[in-house]
């Protein structure tokens, strides 16, 4: 069963700085690996997808990358803002979804 | 629709009790999914459909739940002889089979046992 990890469970930063999550998996036959931003009571708003033939994504301030050989996907934030803070989650895709269990990011004005 | 809608968005009920949660897709997505999250927890899986039938029921914790999606549209997910254990938020997601295959979830239903 595929198995995914995320590294820190929370991180607390100042504003502007750049900052970097991680997402390791087990098992590197998946379809694709996409990152989520969930706010304190409320669903899962997508970040950026990559499929497995591709080697990263980018959209604005946000950075994703997928290494499939090593099973680990990296988050980078450019510039954080106090808007940034929620908690990240990376699922990677086979013949379900598989979630890790987030890493919650505090970002201090 | 425009989004995942997903009804209701709170339900308390007591323990024993019957309940239904409802889940509308984004329009013309043929896949989707019922997750349940715990407090600081990642979504766990329940059931996949494709399609009107489920397609990966492995998630699901036992015979008290269970989900149909009867016209490949809207999936109502069905708990019985609820437990306190019960109690999380509920999250449907849906995707088109065709494309990117990126997954779009709704704003889930919290659902209290007491």
């Amino acid at each position: 069963k595929q198995e995914v990890t995320q590294i820190p469970a929370a991180l607390s930063v100042p504003e502007g700085e750049n900052l970097v999550l991680n997402c390791s998996f087990t098992d590197s036959a998946i379809y694709n690996l996409q990152w989520f931003r969930q706010d304190p009571g409320k669903g899962l708003t997508s970040l950026l997808l990559i499929q497995s033939s591709q080697r990263e994504q980018t959209s604005g301030r946000l950075n994703a990358s997928l290494d499939k050989s090593s099973g680990r996907s990296t988050l980078y934030i450019a510039a954080s803002q106090p808007g940034d803070s929620a908690t990240y989650l990376c699922a990677v895709t086979g013949n379900q979804f598989y979630f890790g269990t987030g890493t919650s990011l505090t970002v201090i004005p | 629709g425009a989004g995942v809608s997903q009804t209701p968005s709170n339900k308390v009920t007591e323990k024993g009790k019957y309940v239904e949660l409802r889940c509308d897709p984004i329009s013309g997505h043929t896949a989707l999914y019922w997750y349940r999250q715990s407090l600081g927890q990642g979504p766990e899986f329940l059931i996949y459909f494709q399609g009107t039938g489920a397609a990966d029921d492995s998630g699901l914790p036992n015979d008290r739940f269970f989900a149909v999606r009867p016209e490949g549209s809207v999936s109502t997910l069905k708990i019985q002889r609820t437990e306190r254990g019960d109690s999380a938020v509920y999250l449907c997601a849906s995707r088109s089979t065709s494309g990117t295959g990126e997954l779009f979830f709704g704003e889930g239903s919290r659902l209290t046992v007491l």
